[in-house]
């Protein structure tokens, strides 16, 4: 059975900082999702990955998957408010069904 | 182009009860996918149709759950009775034919149903 550890579960910044938000999965996955959430808003598709070494970065986001670890991160850089939302990550299961990690709320202080 | 709709946006009802969610998806995508999130917990998925076929149901929780596709365009997710534990937000997804190696595929989500059941 996939399963989705998305950490931290909890993130407080400053703006101008750079972090990272992990997404461990545990079964081969030919697909990886990010997803970004603001509050009683849809869920935003951000970035989809969907190979080894796939790197994706839009404004100051970055992500990138490596396969063999079944590690995905998503990589915050200078961050700004406007960035403060939910952040998931959501792995595809050989039935194309998303397992989704649990989220990380991220807010980010000027 | 109009994203994934859902109805209504937040639905406060009595145990016993039943609710009926509707999704529109997005015009002409033939994937459409109902997740719910409990409080506290992580999405599940709940179903899969193409079209207006069940494509893959096993997320459904039992049989009070009954979800609809007819014509192949918005969805219907009825709830009856409604349990406590039901509670949550109900979101719907939408995606293209799935292409061998394309992101085209990618799950557009609706706004969600907040689901509250006293």
């Amino acid at each position: 059975e996939l399963k989705v550890e998305q950490n931290p579960l909890f993130l407080s910044m400053q703006e101008g900082k750079n972090y990272t938000i992990y997404c461990n999965y545990s079964t081969t996955s030919d697909r990886l999702y990010w997803y970004r959430q603001d509050p009683g808003k849809s869920l935003e598709s951000l970035f989809v990955l969907l190979s080894n070494g796939a790197v994706k970065q839009e404004g100051r986001l970055m992500a990138s998957l490596d396969t063999k670890a079944r590690l995905s991160t998503l990589h915050i850089t200078a961050a700004v408010h406007d960035l403060s939302a939910t952040y998931f990550c959501a792995v595809e299961d050989s039935n194309y069904q998303l397992i989704w990690g649990a989220g990380t709320k991220l807010i980010i202080k000027p | 182009e109009a994203g994934v709709t859902q109805f209504p946006s937040h639905s406060v009802i009595e145990k016993g009860q039943t609710v009926t969610l509707r999704c529109d998806p997005i015009s002409g995508h033939d994937n459409l996918y109902w997740y719910r999130r409990v409080m506290g917990k992580e999405i599940k998925f709940l179903l899969h149709f193409v079209k207006e076929s069940k494509q893959d149901e096993s997320g459904m929780p039992n049989n009070r759950f009954l979800a609809e596709r007819t014509g192949g365009t918005y969805s219907t997710l009825k709830v009856q009775p409604a349990e406590l534990e039901d509670s949550g937000v109900y979101f719907c997804a939408s995606s293209q034919e799935r292409t061998s190696g394309s992101s085209t595929d990618t799950q557009y989500f609706g706004p969600g149903t907040r689901l509250t059941v006293l």
